[in-house]
């Protein structure tokens, strides 16, 4: 069955260091998605690709980056993390070109920041 | 720019009590509305959503929305909620570009 998995599922790490999260998707889509979950703020929206070599800012892209080199997979890079970055990190994916397709997500990365 | 709205950030209900769960969105375009779960310690899972047409909608579990484009709204019900419902709740817009806008979630607890 096609899924998407995200890695590590757990990460505690220290304030400044560099943190990539993996995101793997085998649904064969070309859009991708990374949001962060806070308590009060729902889903934001990180980053997103419409496919390979594609990628856009969304609301809350300072301190992020991504990369997209193939289809199956978005990496989430904190380039210095801060204690802000602590958060519940999900990736998702869906099929372009029809604006009512569903987002498929996957199980989230809960990243702290010490 | 869409925004959507949950009214609530908590709901309790005891078991087989009816539930509501309220949203209201905005935005300058046609939109198609969503509401996702979350089971505890699990992604987003989708229940429903609204393309065009009827205005009610029917999702899995048991759950259906409505469509109030004059109210800009897109309540969420349970005839009768379960302990397995126990879950947060997301009603989301999406647009153009496909991106979709989440609100606040709400909190469903189910009581015994």
């Amino acid at each position: 069955d096609a899924e998407i998995t995200q890695s590590p599922r757990h990460k505690i790490t220290e304030t400044g260091r560099q943190v990539t999260l993996a995101c793997h998707q085998t649904w064969n889509h070309n859009n991708m998605f990374w949001y962060r979950q806070d308590l009060g703020h729902g889903l934001r929206l990180i980053h997103y690709s419409y496919g390979v070599q594609d990628t856009n800012k969304g609301e809350v892209s300072d301190g992020y980056s991504v990369s997209r080199s193939n289809t199956e997979d978005l990496p989430l890079t904190l380039e210095s993390a801060a204690s802000s970055q602590t958060s519940v990190y999900f990736c998702a994916s869906s099929e372009p070109g029809l604006a009512e397709n569903e987002q498929f997500f996957g199980p989230g990365t809960r990243l702290t920041v010490l | 720019a869409q925004s959507v709205t949950q009214l609530d950030s908590q709901v309790p209900v005891f078991e087989e009590a009816p539930v509501e769960l309220r949203c209201n969105y905005s935005s300058s375009v046609s939109v198609y509305l969503f509401w996702y779960v979350q089971y505890p310690n699990q992604g987003l899972q989708l229940l429903l959503k609204y393309l065009s047409g009827s205005t009610l909608v029917k999702g899995i579990n048991g759950f259906e929305a409505e469509f109030n484009k004059s109210q800009t709204s897109f309540h969420l019900r349970k005839p009768s909620v379960h302990i397995s419902d126990t879950a947060e709740y997301f009603c989301a817009v999406s647009d153009p570009s496909q991106k979709l806008v989440f609100g606040q979630g709400t909190r469903l607890t189910i009581n015994p």
